[in-house]
């Protein structure tokens, strides 16, 4: 069985702090990793990809790749009440075109 | 760039109906689109994989008869669900794989059904 795996949190941190999303996967060959962000009430938007080992920065966000851990995480630098909003993680095996999602982490960001 | 959009974004019809939901990519062609669903507070479902000129790859456990799929161009691909019934209210959301960025997919805004 193929899965993504993610605390449900909620993960509550303050204004201006780094709120650390973490995911784990199953299949160890998987080769495409996506952070997607999803407010309440609407569709799922693309935040990160990454493809290789290490760290892809992108504005306030910084996703983390170590595949000989399977592990993924999304960094959110001087985090604003804006980005509360639950975070899926999703993989696609190799050969593969279907993305697996985690349930989600429900971050929270308190003034 | 990027943008793929859903119609309607809302519809309430009565059981026994058919509705039919369209996905658009605007600025990029799709040769992959992927149908979802997604009820209160779980995550997405994938329902099926929808693949231009050629038929519909379905999940297990979704009705290929109920859900009808067709993907006639590489930006349009539509989503009819045929005789509806209240199990069927829903949030259905497409998405669409951008052939010139490898894997990455984007998601329509999703269209919220309701059946009475």
């Amino acid at each position: 069985q193929k899965e993504v795996e993610q605390n449900s949190g909620p993960l509550s941190v303050p204004e201006g702090a780094i709120a650390s999303l973490n995911c784990t996967y199953s299949d160890r060959g998987s080769q495409s990793f996506f952070w997607y962000r999803q407010y309440s009430g609407k569709s799922p938007e693309l935040i990160m990809s990454i493809y290789s080992n290490g760290d892809k920065e992108d504005g306030r966000f910084t996703a983390q790749l170590n595949k000989a851990s399977q592990y993924v995480s999304l960094l959110i630098r001087d985090s604003q009440p804006s980005d509360s909003a639950t975070y899926l993680c999703a993989v696609v095996s190799e050969g593969g075109n279907k993305l697996t999602f985690g349930t989600g982490t429900q971050l929270k960001v308190e003034l | 760039g990027a943008v793929v959009s859903q119609h309607p974004s809302r519809v309430i019809c009565k059981s026994g109906t058919s509705v039919k939901i369209e996905c658009r990519s605007l600025d990029f062609q799709a040769t992959t689109m992927f149908w979802y669903r997604q009820f209160p507070k779980q995550s997405l479902m994938l329902m099926a994989t929808s693949n231009e000129g050629s038929k519909a790859t379905y999940e297990q456990g979704v009705e290929k008869d109920k859900f009808l799929i067709n993907h006639a161009s590489l930006t349009l691909s539509t989503l009819t669900v045929t005789s509806a019934h209240p199990e069927d209210s829903s949030f259905y959301i497409c998405s669409a794989r951008d052939v010139e960025r490898s894997y990455e997919q984007y998601f329509g805004p999703g269209t919220r059904l309701t059946v009475t």
